[in-house]
């Protein structure tokens, strides 16, 4: 099956810096990647995407990378700020709806 | 702003036992999903449902679950007979139909299996 995977599964930043959160995906066929976000007790809430005829897209302080080359997606945060503080999932789709998520990234924000 | 709702946000439950989980979708959408995430581990597609019928399953959707839209609202997940490795939290999510591919989750189920 498809496999989503996420280097870092921590992510330490200060409060005001620029945050990157990295993922890898495996199945060149996916056509839609989602970035979510997962707050304590929570479910995933929608915070951007990309189709993958596109290689960036920008949001309110959030901005998405995809290269296709190396199968890697992106998730910039610009100034971020305590209440950005979740774990932070990538999903692909690929044809059909569902959507396969990678490992999360759990990112801290110190005040 | 719409939202998906769950009920109940958590679930007790004996091994062995029937479970119905329930989700009410946001009202004008049209394709709706469950998934379930095991404790510190990732989310993970259990079944797509459109027109009245499961569109899409994944493996961890055996026999032993079921899903219903029994009324133009509800939406719910039931599993016959619960195992200690369905204990997770079990999400629903709704999409609005082709051509959007939001999907929005509900708060989700805790579902604790002893």
């Amino acid at each position: 099956g498809e496999s989503v995977g996420l280097h870092l599964p921590t992510l330490s930043v200060q409060e005001g810096d620029n945050s990157i959160i990295n993922c890898a995906y495996s199945n060149s066929a996916s056509d839609y990647f989602i970035w979510y976000k997962q707050e304590s007790g929570k479910g995933p809430q929608f915070i951007i995407d990309i189709r993958s005829n596109m290689d960036k897209r920008q949001g309110q302080r959030v901005t998405v990378l995809l290269n296709k080359t190396v199968k890697h997606l992106s998730l910039q945060i610009a100034a971020t700020q305590p209440g950005d503080s979740a774990v932070y999932f990538c999903a692909e789709q690929t044809g059909a709806n569902n959507l396969f998520f990678g490992t999360g990234t759990r990112l801290t924000v110190i005040p | 702003e719409p939202e998906v709702t769950q009920t109940p946000s958590h679930q007790v439950t004996q091994m062995g036992q029937e479970v119905i989980l329930r989700c009410v979708p946001i009202s004008n959408h049209l394709y709706f999903y469950w998934y379930r995430q095991i404790l510190g581990q990732k989310v993970e597609f259990l079944v797509s449902f459109y027109n009245n019928e499961i569109s899409e399953k994944s493996e961890i959707f055996d026999d032993q679950f079921s899903v219903e839209r029994p009324d133009g609202s509800n939406f719910t997940l039931k599993i016959r007979s619960t195992k200690l490795e369905d204990s997770a939290m079990y999400f629903c999510a709704s999409q609005m139909g082709a051509g959007t591919y939001e999907q929005y989750f509900g708060p989700g189920t805790r579902l604790t299996v002893t």
